[in-house]
C-alpha cells in the first residue's frame, strides 16, 4: 500500500488567496483525520469523517476553513481566504475500525506558508 | 477536561545511553495510549500502542513503553539509543470511542550526542 498520500507537499501563497489541500487515505480504511501542526499550538485536530461523513468539526478554526470527503478515496481541506497565521504543516490521517482500532496512519504533510 | 502531558520539551541522551520519555494523562477511566515519532520533514510513525492486558508494550525499533494506572502514565524507553533515534516524539491518546480523534501531547524533541 502507497500510505496516506497528500498532495501538495509544499504551498506559498499570497494572504487572500484560496488554498485547497488534498489528501488521498489508504485504501479500505474507513475514518479520515485531519490536523493542523504548529510551534505554538502542536498537534490539532480539525475534522474528521468516518465513511465520507463529517462526524467533528469542532476544531475547525472558522468560517473560511471547510473540509470535503466526497468519497471514500479523496478528502479537500479548502482555506478561503488564507491569512498569514494559518501557515502551518497540514497533516492527513487515516485510520480502519476493522483492522486496528485507533491506529491512524499519517501522510507526510502539506507544509503551507501563507505571506 | 482530558489532557495529555509531556513534561519535557527537549531531552540531549549521548549515544549508547538509556532513554525515558514521559507522558501523563487526564483521564477518569483507562485510554488508549500510542507513541508516534516524527523525524524531520515527515509524518508520523506510530511506534507502539496499548489498548489493555500487558501494561508492557513493545514496538518497532527497540522501544517499549509501559501502562502505570496509578500513576496515569505511559513512558516511552529504549535501553540504548542511536544516533538515528534523533526526532520528535508524540504522546497521543485516544477516549473510549472507537474512532474517536487522538489527543497529542505537545512533543518532545531527542537530540542524541556522540
Amino acid at each position: 500500500d502507497a500510505g496516506v498520500i497528500q498532495s501538495p507537499r509544499h504551498e506559498v501563497t499570497e494572504m487572500g488567496q484560496e488554498v485547497t489541500l488534498r489528501c488521498k487515505p489508504i485504501s479500505g480504511h474507513d475514518y479520515l483525520f485531519w490536523y493542523r501542526q504548529t510551534m505554538m499550538r502542536g498537534l490539532e485536530l480539525l475534522i474528521y469523517f468516518n465513511n465520507n461523513v463529517p462526524i467533528d468539526d469542532s476544531g475547525m478554526p472558522e468560517d473560511r476553513f471547510s473540509a470535503k470527503m466526497p468519497n471514500a478515496s479523496f478528502s479537500t481541506l479548502k482555506i478561503q481566504p488564507s491569512e498569514p497565521r494559518d501557515s502551518a504543516v497540514y497533516f492527513c490521517a487515516s485510520s480502519s475500525i476493522d483492522r486496528s482500532l485507533y491506529e491512524q496512519y499519517f501522510g507526510p504533510g502539506t507544509r503551507l506558508t501563507v505571506t | 477536561a482530558q489532557s495529555v502531558t509531556q513534561p519535557d520539551i527537549h531531552i540531549t541522551v549521548s549515544e549508547g545511553a538509556s532513554l525515558e520519555l514521559r507522558c501523563n494523562y487526564s483521564y477518569g477511566a483507562t485510554p488508549y495510549l500510542f507513541w508516534y515519532v516524527q523525524s524531520p520533514g515527515q509524518g508520523l510513525q506510530l511506534l507502539l500502542k496499548y489498548f489493555s492486558g500487558d501494561t508492557l508494550v513493545q514496538g518497532i525499533k527497540g522501544f517499549e513503553a509501559e501502562f502505570k494506572r496509578s500513576q496515569s502514565s505511559f513512558n516511552l524507553r529504549k535501553p540504548s539509543v542511536h544516533w538515528s533515534d534523533a526526532a520528535e516524539y508524540f504522546c497521543a491518546v485516544g477516549f473510549n470511542q472507537a474512532g474517536t480523534a487522538l489527543i497529542f501531547g505537545k512533543g518532545t524533541t531527542l537530540s542524541v550526542s556522540s
